[in-house]
């Protein structure tokens, strides 16, 4: 079965650095996502992305966070200048279609960011 | 988008049958119940979706009354990994984010 795939899996950097998540979504699907869950919270919603442009974003989702998708396979989430609170996993997802009832949203394993 | 609650927590023993029940009162015609496990420290998974009656597949069992105010997801025979936590959401179109809540935390022990 197709799987949305993640590098890093595990990212350190240090508070103020710029990062780069990658993302490989599944190859026929057209919405893209991006989601964070800090360590024993719940998974929030940061950006969504479709037809090369942000559908919808989150409040989270300021100007220090952009999305890319730079080619016909990758897609990337930059945070410019990390804060501490940025730790959390990142996960990418993905989408195939327009109709509600067949596209489930299919998650990849994430990456863990630790900011120091 | 209708507002969904669940329980926290519940706990069961292997082999039982689990049953989750969510309430979504505020749910609108176009809205669907979809349902995703999440593994720690793993993405969340999709297991179930439907809009009324009933629906099932090789993981478990979605059942939705008429009303279509609650909806209750049925795991058969639980196993130790069935461990995880269970998330209940309504969605009504497609590339519309989905935004998650705390979910029910399964534990199955033996």
């Amino acid at each position: 079965e197709p799987e949305v795939t993640q590098t890093p899996s595990h990212q350190v950097t240090q508070m103020g650095q710029e990062v780069i998540l990658r993302c490989v979504p599944i190859s026929n699907h057209l919405y893209f996502y991006w989601y964070r869950q800090i360590l024993g919270q719940k998974v929030e919603f940061l950006v969504s992305f479709y037809n090369n442009e942000i559908s919808e974003k989150s409040e989270i989702f300021d100007d220090q966070f952009s999305v890319e998708r730079p080619d016909g396979s990758n897609f990337t989430l930059k945070i410019r200048s990390t804060k501490l609170e940025d730790s959390a996993m990142y996960f990418c997802a993905s989408s195939e279609n327009l109709d509600v009832a067949n596209s489930p949203l299919h998650f990849g394993n994430g990456t863990r960011l630790t900011v120091t | 988008l209708a507002k969904t609650t669940q329980p926290i927590s519940m706990d069961s023993y292997e082999g039982q049958e689990v049953n989750i029940t969510c309430s979504h009162n505020n749910i609108a015609t176009n809205d669907y119940i979809t349902w995703y496990q999440q593994f720690p420290s793993q993405g969340p998974r999709f297991i179930i979706q439907g809009y009324k009656t009933k629906v099932t597949n090789e993981v478990a069992s979605l059942f939705i009354p008429a009303d279509r105010k609650s909806s209750t997801l049925s795991l058969p025979r639980v196993s130790l990994s069935d461990t995880a936590v269970y998330y209940c959401l309504v969605i009504n179109q497609a590339g519309t984010a989905l935004i998650f809540g705390k979910g029910t935390t399964l534990s199955v022990s033996s």
